[in-house]
């Protein structure tokens, strides 16, 4: 495997139902992140990871929570969800120099998990 | 509110000329640029990214960057239908991306 990867690729759950996304990074990065991506609206951050300790939280309702237990593998446990969450999720990674300006400090984004909630 | 704007188009240009896409940004520590490319369906995939005031070319893509006025672009010279896809601008102020709403593009053959 190379990249990013995330599985599954399409998920269609109820609002009840429990599942988890999960995303892995094959680059060696050490910051991995989570977007939502909604039609018309500009990628969203929702959670950050930086050297496994998480680092922003963008106002994320609690029904979704992620998990990193290493700097390669990234969960979003998802719970009670509610229709409008569906949306097309995006994990990514990148190498934080921590200094602005950092050469190859570009995100890499996985496929995404396309989330349909009825 | 660090806000990064694109004209969201729909942007039509014929095969074989320029497609010029604009971004600005909000945030003056902006110190990283980025443009992603994101076909119907898929991933956001970089093709440029830019640290200095000034020209950067790669292939067909010149990505322009002016601080001072807080503006990025990305030209696309010899459009090909292939092009055809979603731009997104991205800025990094520290350690956090900002995106924009991606301007859509569309090469006419």
């Amino acid at each position: 495997e190379t990249g990013v990867t995330q599985t599954p690729r399409h998920l269609v759950m109820g609002m009840t139902n429990k599942k988890s996304l999960k995303c892995e990074q094959h680059l060696g990065h050490n910051a991995m992140y989570w977007y939502k991506q909604s039609a018309k609206k500009p990628l969203e951050l929702m959670f950050v990871y930086n050297f496994k300790e998480q680092t922003e939280n963008n106002s994320v309702p609690s029904r979704f929570s992620p998990e990193c237990p290493n700097s390669s593998h990234l969960f979003l446990h998802l719970h009670t969800l509610q229709p409008e969450d569906s949306a097309l999720y995006l994990c990514a990674s990148s190498q934080d120099g921590g200094l602005a300006g950092a050469p190859r400090d570009e995100q890499f984004f996985g496929p995404g998990t396309r989330l349909t909630v009825l | 509110q660090k806000e990064v704007e694109q004209n969201s188009g729909p942007l039509s240009v014929p095969e074989g000329a320029i497609a010029s896409l604009n971004c600005t940004y909000s945030d003056r520590g902006s110190q990283s640029f980025f443009w992603y490319r994101q076909y119907s369906g898929k991933s956001p995939e970089l093709i440029m990214f830019i640290y200095s005031n000034g020209d950067k070319e790669d292939g067909r893509f010149t990505a322009q960057l002016n601080k001072a006025s807080q503006y990025v672009s990305l030209l696309i010279r010899d459009s090909q239908p292939s092009d055809s896809a979603t731009y997104l601008c991205a800025v990094k102020p520290g350690n956090q991306f900002y995106f924009g709403t991606g301007t859509s593009l569309t090469v006419i053959p």
